[in-house]
């Protein structure tokens, strides 16, 4: 089982719709969630952070986390063609030299 | 403020080469990473340093790769020789702490490596 899955892409939405990307992870110790996004060619870049159960709302984007499920989310509302890239889930434990974990990324694409 | 400094960004040699890729942490920070992403992968995480030292290199395949934070500041890695499934680009991220909330990694360009 991978510590990290992502639900497979690619993902493709029409402009203006939401876009719903799904995480689920292994180790019942993580404590902190993050999505990157990550353009073709480039770095990945940090969207959003979460670390208690419960929706988190940043612009057009909530993440949602349910630590009994092991499973985090991530809405992306009024969707636009600059949101298509790919988006990496990542968890970590926040003990010393905990490692953050990424799963293999799921492809978004909006078409205008 | 300055971001993360990665060189080369990109590198073409030959199975059984070797080839060293230099990072420059943010000013600062305590913690730096090297991370390998393959094509169609996400990150997978090669080495961790706090400050000087060594605090996860689970993943690191070493006996061909290794990897050092003199002085804690910048750092190196090497891979000796090189198969052609190094193919990949290496990411190097640094973050202000490695063990609090809402510590984010700061990624470089990365350098992307392509084994022949």
């Amino acid at each position: 089982q991978k510590e990290v899955e992502q639900n497979s892409g690619p993902l493709s939405v029409p402009e203006g719709a939401i876009a719903s990307l799904n995480c689920t992870y292994s180790d019942r110790g993580s404590q902190s969630f993050f999505w990157y996004r990550q353009y073709s060619g480039k770095s990945p870049e940090l969207i959003m952070f979460i670390y208690s159960n419960g929706d988190k709302e940043d612009g057009r984007f909530t993440a949602q986390l349910n630590k009994a499920s092991q499973y985090v989310s991530l809405l992306i509302r009024d969707s636009q063609p600059s949101d298509s890239a790919t988006y990496l889930c990542a968890v970590k434990r926040e003990t010393s030299g905990s490692r953050l974990t990424f799963g293999e990324g799921t492809q978004l694409t909006v078409n205008p | 403020e300055a971001g993360v400094a990665q060189s080369p960004r990109y590198k073409i040699i030959e199975k059984r080469q070797s080839v060293a890729f230099w990072c420059n942490p943010i000013s600062g920070h305590a913690t730096l990473y090297w991370y390998q992403q393959i094509l169609g992968q996400g990150p997978k995480l090669l080495i961790q340093f706090q400050n000087n030292g060594v605090v996860d290199d689970s993943q690191l395949p070493k006996d061909r790769f290794s990897a050092e934070r003199l002085k804690g500041v910048d750092s190196t890695l090497k891979i000796q020789p090189a198969k052609l499934e190094d193919s990949a680009v290496y990411l190097c991220a640094s973050s202000p702490t490695g063990v609090r909330y809402n510590s984010p990694l700061h990624f470089g360009n990365g350098t992307r490596l392509t084994v022949t």
